[in-house]
């Protein structure tokens, strides 16, 4: 079983639409939650951590609910700008981050 | 600050020779890492360093090595080039929190291809 499972998508969606992207993890000791965004054949950067109470930056709203292991992220109004790959990102508390494999997200004009 | 720096950005290989993959932070992070990234696989973990001095394996650590002989250089050896290690190859580095990583830079990376 991997340790992050995300939905691959792809996600095609228009501009102005709210859209949603779920992840799991297997490993319940795990301590910290972050969201990347990777555009395409670019590396990946932050665009969001998860803390247990929800947390919203501007359209983005990340969400962490540790009794079923699962973490969300929810883009309202999207923008052209928005079209890449998210990334579900999991430490386990020690020096390891486990990466899902990335939803695609493209928006459409 | 650059941040985080790799070279070469593309490299062709020929299945048995060796090369080292060059990373450097300017940003003082304790922690550095080599991750690979495949289609549908997602990023893995190779190889780490908390510290100069100090290396430890990842997930898929077979067939490269790493040293880390100062805060800011990670290099990555590949010491016989196989066609399964034809990949994108990422850099990153972090400070160490109390609970754990926090935010992880990435370099550019370095696409490799071996033939």
């Amino acid at each position: 079983r991997k340790e992050v499972e995300q939905d691959p998508g792809p996600f095609n969606v228009p501009e102005g639409a709210t859209v949603a992207f779920n992840c799991t993890y297997s490993n319940s000791a795990s301590q910290s939650f972050f969201w990347y965004r990777q555009d395409c054949r670019k590396e990946p950067k932050l665009l969001m951590s998860v803390y247990s109470s929800g947390n919203e930056d501007g359209r983005f709203t990340a969400q962490l609910n540790r009794a079923s292991q699962y973490i969300s992220l929810l883009i309202r109004d999207s923008k052209l700008s928005d079209s890449a790959t998210y990334l579900c990102v999991v430490n386990d508390g020690a020096n390891n981050l486990f990466f899902g494999t990335g939803t695609r997200l493209t928006v459409i004009p | 600050n650059a941040g985080v720096t790799q070279t070469p950005k593309f490299q062709v290989l020929k299945t048995g020779q060796s090369m080292t993959l060059q990373c450097a932070q300017d940003m003082n992070h304790e922690y550095m890492s080599w991750y690979r990234q495949d289609p549908g696989m997602g990023l893995r973990l190779i190889h780490y360093s908390v510290g100069a001095g100090i290396t430890d394996q990842g997930e898929v650590p077979n067939g490269y090595n790493v040293s880390r002989s100062t805060t800011e250089d990670f290099p990555l050896r590949l010491l016989s080039a196989a066609p399964s290690q034809t990949s994108v190859y990422f850099c990153a580095s972090s400070y160490l929190g109390l609970a754990g990583l926090k935010t992880q830079y990435f370099g550019p990376g370095t696409r490799l291809l071996v033939l």
